[in-house]
């Protein structure tokens, strides 16, 4: 079974650009979630979503980010324009139905998106 | 205030001997989950184990354990029998209320492991 897909792996961009970064999450996985790595702030949650629906986005740093997940095997976070910043590595992660189905309710990464603003 | 510490420096240890990596976490809610999680350089988040907070015994998961403090509020990751390979950064977790009502997890800021051959 195919793990999470994150594209592109690395995006390089001018300060301005709109980037989109995309998730494909595990077949079956209802939740999904956007997070972010820097050196500075550790690995932050920016955003998750339940059955397609965003349930938290209190770690959205501001208006510039958005995400959306219009189908179970589909998101994409757009950081529009983007600034230098935002370089950071983006990733991806899902996990089981939250009932029966998972004690743990682990959540599975993907690869991660390396985005370098310039 | 933080909800997980981890607070060590960069570690190291000899191949074949075991080494714990530290972590406290903070939460009111009785009932929480917690996780430890492996980088290595590749840059992949890898899962390795979990703990809940009603678990009456310490999670282990072939080499790894995970020794629970519930009074301390600790959930310290022991390898044993360190290989190469374990070189990496850990990540400790928690999830606040029950598995089936949140999913969230709040990650500590790493340690990172280097195993000396």
């Amino acid at each position: 079974d195919a793990g999470v897909i994150q594209s592109p792996r690395h995006e390089v961009t001018e300060m301005g650009q709109e980037v989109t970064l995309r998730c494909k999450p595990i077949s079956g996985h209802d939740y999904l979630f956007w997070y972010r790595q820097t050196m500075m702030r550790g690995l932050e949650l920016l955003i998750y979503f339940n059955n397609n629906v965003p349930i938290d986005d209190s770690g959205m740093p501001e208006d510039r980010f958005s995400a959306k997940m219009p189908n179970a095997s589909f998101s994409t976070l757009k950081i529009q324009p983007s600034e230098p910043r935002d370089s950071a590595v983006y990733f991806c992660a899902s996990s089981l139905p939250s009932r029966g189905q998972s004690i743990y309710n682990e959540q599975f990464f993907g690869p991660g998106t390396r985005l370098t603003v310039l | 205030a933080q909800k997980i510490t981890q607070t060590q420096p960069g570690m190291f240890v000899q191949e074949k001997e075991a080494v714990t990596l530290d972590c406290t976490y903070d939460t009111s809610d009785p009932s929480y989950g917690l996780f430890w999680y492996k980088q290595p350089s590749s840059g992949e988040m890898i899962f390795l184990i979990y703990q809940g907070s009603y678990d009456q015994q310490n999670a282990t998961e072939g080499r790894y354990s995970l020794n629970f403090q519930k009074a301390r509020k600790s959930a310290n990751l022991v390898i044993s029998a360190s290989q190469l390979g374990d070189s990496a950064m850990y990540f400790c977790a928690m999830r606040e209320g029950p598995s089936g009502a949140n999913s969230k997890l709040t990650f500590g800021k790493g340690i990172t492991l280097s195993v000396r051959p």
